[in-house]
């Protein structure tokens, strides 16, 4: 596979479900972020990580909480969610060394979550 | 905080025409500018991106200007396609420390081409 995959493409949960939204890049980057595009709002950034630190944390409420076990994987971890939260998540990678690089976004399909 | 501005929100024109997609951004400190296209669901593709440096850059039918001490850019799709049909979104990335993903985006232009 090449690019940046996300799974699943669709998600519908309750307001007390837990789940989880993955993404992959096949890029070699070493920055990975989520972002959200709701349907009011430009998109938002959301999380940033680099080189599986995290960097930047937008002023997201704690019930979306990121994890990054390698510069290849990002997972968002949903609980307790509003219906509010509904969006489209997307996640995005590049390459971050300041100075060496374009700073070119790739971004992948997107995940779209239902809050009922 | 960077505000990012797309006009017009929507477009709507025949085939063949050619077209000009305006963005503006309020602080002209600004690491590059990408330009974006978004099918209905679908995620982003990185059309053209231009660093602060650049002037325009062009790939195939598009072409991208950028003058940033004005904080505008301009998206120019020659000889529009019913393929082209789309939401283009601008972003622009800050020049003020942050990291280099950190995009402002617009809410983008609604692109509709009819044979």
């Amino acid at each position: 596979e090449t690019g940046v995959t996300q799974t699943p493409r669709h998600l519908v949960m309750g307001m007390t479900n837990k789940k989880s939204l993955k993404c992959e890049q096949h890029l070699g980057h070493n920055a990975m972020y989520w972002y959200k595009q709701s349907a009011k709002k430009p998109l938002e950034l959301m999380f940033v990580y680099n080189f599986k630190e995290q960097t930047e944390n937008n002023s997201v409420p704690s019930r979306f909480s990121p994890e990054c076990p390698n510069s290849s994987h990002l997972f968002l971890h949903l609980h307790t969610l509003q219906p509010e939260d509904s969006a489209l998540y997307l996640c995005a990678s590049s390459q971050d060394d300041a100075g060496l690089n374009t700073g070119e976004l790739f971004f992948g399909e997107g995940s779209r979550l239902t809050v009922l | 905080k960077q505000e990012v501005t797309q006009i017009p929100a929507a477009l709507s024109v025949p085939e063949g025409e050619n077209l000009v997609l305006n963005c503006s951004f309020t602080d002209s400190a600004i690491y590059n500018l990408q330009w974006f296209r978004q099918d209905p669901g679908k995620g982003l593709t990185s059309l053209l991106l231009i660093q602060s440096s650049q002037r325009e850059q062009t790939s195939g039918r598009l072409n991208a200007s950028l003058d940033k001490s004005s904080g505008r850019s301009t998206l120019y799709i020659a000889a529009s396609q019913p393929g082209d049909s789309a939401t283009y979104l601008c972003a622009v990335a800050s020049d003020r420390g942050s990291t280099l993903g950190r995009l402002y985006f617009g809410r983008g232009t609604q692109l509709t081409v009819w044979p």
